[in-house]
């Protein structure tokens, strides 16, 4: 079945970088757009960015360009986010989700995976 | 950015009673073909958040007919016909039209 599940989480000093990796199966990972939103504990969501099939257009939430970077290797199914610089706003529940085509709509995220947690604190 | 916001932002409900919840969006989701960019998700508790409408009144696979979206330009609601105790959480709704950008959602618990 269709399965994505992130890891590389933990907790991490302030100023430090990160990255964080979401392995996919049960699909053709290379033919889907990825997304990365985030949670802080509690709250609510916000998405971070997204990537193209090929990697060749990436996207980012205005908030929090320059410090992430989205990538993937198709030949390894998975998905990748770099996190830099990071601050102690960037405590969160980080997923990964596919971008699904339905019938000429891409705007759903969709299967999610059950995230993993980045606690930033000295 | 483009603003939703959700109404109430708690909603206790009684199992077997319909319920209802609210989204609005900042600007105009509807698009030229007649297709409205805003979608619905369910987060259980401890869980992961799961799509449950796409283009505002289309049902995503494996959700029940018990749910139905409605709604066209900046107004959008979700209703469920006859609540049960599964559909405890908090639900969000989401337009893709911009930088994507999610409500603060509508935490349903039951009575």
């Amino acid at each position: 079945q269709v399965q994505v599940v992130e890891s590389g989480g933990g907790v991490v000093q302030p100023g430090r970088s990160l990255r964080l990796s979401c392995a996919a199966s049960g699909f053709t990972f290379s033919l889907y757009g990825m997304h990365w939103v985030r949670q802080v504990p509690g709250k609510g969501l916000e998405w971070v960015g997204v990537i193209s099939y090929d990697g060749s257009k990436k996207y980012y939430a205005d908030s929090l360009k320059g410090r992430f970077t989205i990538s993937r290797d198709n030949s390894k199914n998975t998905l990748y986010l770099q996190i830099n610089s990071l601050r102690v706003e960037d405590t969160a529940v980080y997923y990964c989700a596919i971008a699904p085509n339905y019938s000429g709509y891409d705007g759903a995220i969709d299967y999610w995976g059950q995230g993993t947690l980045v606690t930033v604190s000295s | 950015d483009i603003v939703m916001t959700q109404s109430p932002v708690s909603l206790p409900v009684t199992p077997g009673e319909p319920a209802s919840m609210s989204c609005r969006s900042s600007q105009s989701l509807l698009q030229s073909n007649g297709d409205n960019y805003l979608n619905w998700y369910l987060q259980k508790p401890g869980q992961s958040p799961q799509l449950l409408m796409y283009l505002g009144s289309n049902r995503a696979s494996g959700v029940p007919d018990r749910f139905s979206g409605s709604g066209s330009g900046t107004n959008f609601t979700l209703k469920i016909s006859r609540v049960e105790a599964a559909d405890v959480g908090v639900y969000y709704c989401m337009q893709p039209l911009q930088t994507p950008t999610f409500g603060g959602g509508t935490k349903v618990d039951i009575k």
